[in-house]
């Protein structure tokens, strides 16, 4: 069975920095495009990053690009969402999701980032 | 990037067949075939329902069926059941090579 679990959340000050993590089991993460979508509370999903399998190349939403940086690990199977010059609007639940081609199919459980002074 | 617009809520009662449509652009759900959607039950992960537009994930009801008619998509859920009360999101890949969901959608089961 395929798992995604997602870690790194968090309370942290407007303008700090966090960094997400999503391990992966049952699946080798290096064969697939993978994603981060977030939800804010109360709210709908939003498509946030992509990369692709080797980790060469990504992109983002653009309300974060210059600030989130996606990146991946395939040795440890896991993948990375470093999150920089936090705003109150980027207070959500991030989820990790793998691309089963052109849809999320899983999806992990998700991990709450609070920017909050 | 502007979200794929769904209505706020859908009500129907057990049994019943219900429709939630899915508006974008030609950029969006007009040009692709990749229309997915998603189904959550508070407090959890999405769970995908339809990819392609009208294709079934193993394990998912045959309740569940996607249509798609120039740049709107349609998600009908028929033999409504109580169980399937749930928040629903359309999604679609665009030309920007992002994707993009829907606002989402409230069913209630009466």
């Amino acid at each position: 069975e395929v798992q995604l679990v997602e870690s790194g959340g968090g309370l942290v000050q407007p303008g700090g920095s966090l960094r997400l993590s999503c391990e992966a089991s049952g699946l080798g993460l290096s064969n697939y495009w993978m994603h981060w979508v977030r939800q804010a509370p109360g709210k709908g999903l939003v498509w946030v990053s992509r990369i692709n399998g080797d980790g060469s190349y990504s992109s983002n939403a653009d309300s974060v690009k210059g600030r989130f940086t996606m990146s991946r690990d395939n040795a440890k199977n896991t993948l990375y969402l470093q999150m920089n010059s936090l705003r109150a609007e980027d207070t959500a639940v991030y989820y990790c999701a793998r691309d089963a081609g052109w849809r999320f199919d899983p999806w992990g459980q998700g991990t709450l980032v609070t920017v909050s002074s | 990037q502007s979200a794929l617009t769904q209505p706020a809520s859908v009500t129907g009662s057990p049994g019943q067949s219900i429709t939630i449509s899915c508006t974008g652009t030609s950029s969006d759900v007009g040009g692709y075939n990749y229309v997915s959607w998603y189904q959550q039950h508070p407090g959890k992960a999405p769970r995908l329902m339809i990819y392609d537009v009208t294709n079934r994930p193993s394990g998912v009801s045959n309740r569940f069926s996607g249509s798609k008619s120039g740049n709107t998509a349609s998600l009908t859920i028929s033999g409504l059941q109580a169980e399937d009360e749930a928040d629903y999101f359309c999604s679609s890949y665009e030309s920007r090579g992002a994707h993009v969901f829907g606002t989402g959608t409230k069913v209630t089961v009466l």
